[in-house]
């Protein structure tokens, strides 16, 4: 089974300063997805970003972007410019490419990263 | 729907109570997953459906949890005899295509309080 781990529970931030979550993850699998998830007060689950293991490149959307260390398996996000709505729960989330599987399309999630922006 | 809508948006339940949450999926989506999140903790699977068919239950925690499908759009949680432990967010996520490629939708989640 996978597992996700985010170490940081809280992480707080100055405004237009940069500021990086941890997440590390295992699995025995080559292929699979990894991503970013920001959930607001609201609750909703908001994608703020996504990676493909078999991509050497890292993704980037905007502000974010990550540090994919397959080898280590880390999954980093960096958040630039931090604005004031981007305050929120943040977690990282392991998905299976293998659409044969039962469990493949479950999303395993780590226990979150809440952060705060200062002004 | 412009979104995955879910209802009651809060729920407070007596144990012992039995509880029915509703997930109305975007139209058209064929994937529909259900989520538990306790708090102060990340979304867990409880159960997968493709279109009607239920095909990954293997998270629901025990047999007071049941969800269903019946026409392949809304999606029914219900959960028998509440606990306290069942205290949580139920969130509801869909999603297009049925591969793991798909980005999922989420809702803003029933929170359930048993008292």
């Amino acid at each position: 089974a996978q597992t996700v781990t985010q170490s940081q529970p809280e992480m707080s931030v100055q405004e237009a300063e940069t500021v990086t979550l941890s997440c590390t993850y295992d699995t025995s699998e080559s292929d699979y997805y990894l991503f970013w998830y920001k959930q607001p007060p609201s609750r909703q689950m908001i994608l703020v970003i996504r990676q493909e293991a078999y991509k050497q490149q890292n993704a980037t959307e905007n502000r974010f972007s990550v540090n994919f260390q397959k080898a280590a398996k880390s999954f980093s996000l960096k958040i630039s410019d931090s604005q004031l709505g981007d305050a929120a729960m943040y977690f990282c989330a392991y998905r299976s490419s293998a659409i044969s599987s039962g469990s493949a399309r479950q999303l395993t999630f780590g226990s979150g990263t809440q952060l705060t922006v200062l002004p | 729907g412009a979104g995955v809508s879910q209802s009651p948006r809060y729920k407070v339940a007596k144990r012992g109570q039995d509880v029915a949450l509703r997930c109305d999926p975007i139209s058209g989506h064929v994937s529909l997953f259900w989520y538990q999140q306790a708090l102060g903790q990340g979304p867990e699977f409880l159960t997968y459906f493709q279109n009607e068919a239920q095909l990954d239950k293997s998270g629901l925690p025990s047999d007071r949890f049941f969800a269903e499908r019946p026409e392949g759009s809304v999606s029914t949680l219900k959960i028998q005899r509440t606990q306290q432990e069942d205290s949580a967010v139920y969130l509801c996520a869909s999603t297009s295509g049925a591969s793991s490629v798909s980005p999922l939708h989420f809702g803003n989640g029933t929170r359930l309080t048993v008292t």
